[in-house]
């Protein structure tokens, strides 16, 4: 089945070691998001590749970048976890095309930081 | 940048009544408008969008409208039902770039038997 996978799904993490959080599509979308969605808050975008382009949004910290090696893959790297940064990390792709913009959610990496 | 008002935080209904979430966005230039189901643990589920070029569509028991003009969406479940109860999100994005989507901080539905 066509799908966004992201692994692990579960990360543990000491505050201050980094990090590094996976997703894969067989969608073969071009445009892959990153977002965070703390406890009891809606999704919160943190950046977007569109093909290679990289696209930051100006609110996201410095402590997060994101890699995207080819087009089924894509890395969001936290170099200095704070405790702050616990939260759920949801990886979302879609086509940017004439006719639909829908965006697919992967299950999501819950990121405990002690 | 956008801003998407959801209205309410919270709303309870018994089985079988209809229950309405109505947001508001910010940025005339928005055109697509998307509702999501997000289950406790689970992943945001797309149920119904809409763009900008339609005023209203329905799959079966849920429905969007589209007030452009007035930068009002809202989302109307009839005939509710248990499976129901979940957190509802809507969002807005410039459709058609390859924008993200901006949320609404929104509404747990609670689906009373």
């Amino acid at each position: 089945d066509a799908m966004v996978i992201q692994n692990p799904r579960y990360q543990v993490t000491q505050f201050g070691k980094p990090v590094t959080l996976s997703c894969s599509q067989t969608l073969n979308h071009n445009v892959m998001y990153w977002y965070q969605q703390k406890s009891s808050q809606a999704p919160k975008l943190l950046f977007h590749y569109y093909d290679k382009d990289f696209n930051n949004e100006a609110d996201t910290p410095d402590n997060f970048q994101s890699r995207r090696p080819n087009t089924s893959f894509c890395f969001l790297d936290i170099r200095s976890p704070g405790l702050g940064d616990a939260a759920m990390y949801l990886c979302a792709t879609s086509f940017h095309g004439i006719y639909t913009d829908t965006q697919y959610f992967g299950p999501g990496t819950r990121l405990t930081v002690l | 940048g956008e801003n998407v008002e959801q209205h309410p935080s919270t709303l309870s209904v018994q089985e079988g009544d209809s229950a309405v979430i109505k947001c508001t966005y910010s940025d005339s230039a928005s055109n697509y408008f998307p509702w999501y189901k997000q289950e406790l643990g689970k992943r945001p589920q797309l149920i119904i969008d809409i763009r900008s070029n339609v005023g209203e569509k329905k799959d079966q028991r849920i429905a969007v409208t589209l007030n452009k003009t007035a930068k009002h969406f809202s989302l109307h479940i009839t005939e509710t039902q248990p499976e129901d109860s979940a957190v509802y999100f809507c969002a807005a994005s410039e459709g058609g770039g390859a924008d993200g989507l901006t949320f609404g901080k929104g509404t747990h539905l609670i689906i009373q038997p």
